[in-house]
């Protein structure tokens, strides 16, 4: 069992227009970071949520995490061909003690 | 604006020879991580390290693989008989304090041949 999923698994999709990645688990974080990780090189900080509800901008990335702190998205608005890239989800758990669990990441491809 | 450096970019060795991945973390963070990552799958947790010793480790993390912080900037990862398997990116990481983020390093690519 998935300890964190990550949807969807592919994204496609035209420069300017929006969408949102999510990243579902079913036990409650302690913290939660996403990524972005271009081939060949190391996962590059976007935002840390810590806080159920909270809301991170980020110019166009708009981050939200859960009331129940089981669930995150990434809003990414008017997107670039710039924003092309895997975003990786990465959650701590109280049970689990400071180490990282990553999802399996959305790749997400914008065409201009 | 600081980050975490990792030595060598790439390596390749030959099945059985002991291989030491090198890294430096942020300078004043305190906690240490590796990671690795085999093409096409995810970033899995090899080991953190705080106050000169481990205080967690995967199952990957087997009598294989050790780990040192040989002086004041250096976090070094060693397979001492490496495998096909371990072929992978690896990732170091820091973070200043426990449960806070952590940055990773661009990677060493570990080609076991």
């Amino acid at each position: 069992t998935q300890l964190l999923e990550q949807s969807p698994q592919f994204l496609s999709i035209q420069e300017g227009e929006n969408l949102t990645v999510y990243c579902n688990s079913s036990s409650v974080f302690s913290s939660l970071q996403w990524y972005r990780q271009e081939p060949g090189e190391g996962p590059v900080l976007l935002v840390t949520v810590v806080t159920g509800g909270e809301v991170k901008k980020l110019k166009r990335l708009t981050f939200q995490f859960g009331d129940a702190r089981k669930d995150s998205s990434l809003h990414i608005t008017a997107a670039q061909p710039g924003d092309t890239g895997l975003y990786l989800c990465a959650g701590r758990y109280m049970e689990y003690g400071n180490k990282l669990v990553f999802g399996a990441g959305t790749i997400l491809r914008v065409k201009s | 604006e600081p980050e975490v450096t990792q030595t060598p970019s790439h390596q390749v060795t030959q099945m059985g020879q002991e291989v030491i991945l090198r890294c430096v973390p942020i300078s004043n963070h305190l906690y240490f991580y590796w990671y690795r990552q085999i093409l096409g799958q995810k970033v899995e947790f090899l080991v953190s390290f705080y106050n000169n010793e481990i205080s967690e480790k995967s199952e990957i993390f087997d009598d294989q693989f050790s780990v040192e912080r040989p002086d004041g900037s250096n976090f070094t990862l060693k397979i001492r008989s490496t495998k096909l398997e371990d072929s992978a990116m690896y990732f170091c990481a820091s973070s200043s304090q426990m449960n806070t983020e952590a940055f990773f390093g661009q990677g060493t690519r570990l080609t076991v041949v």
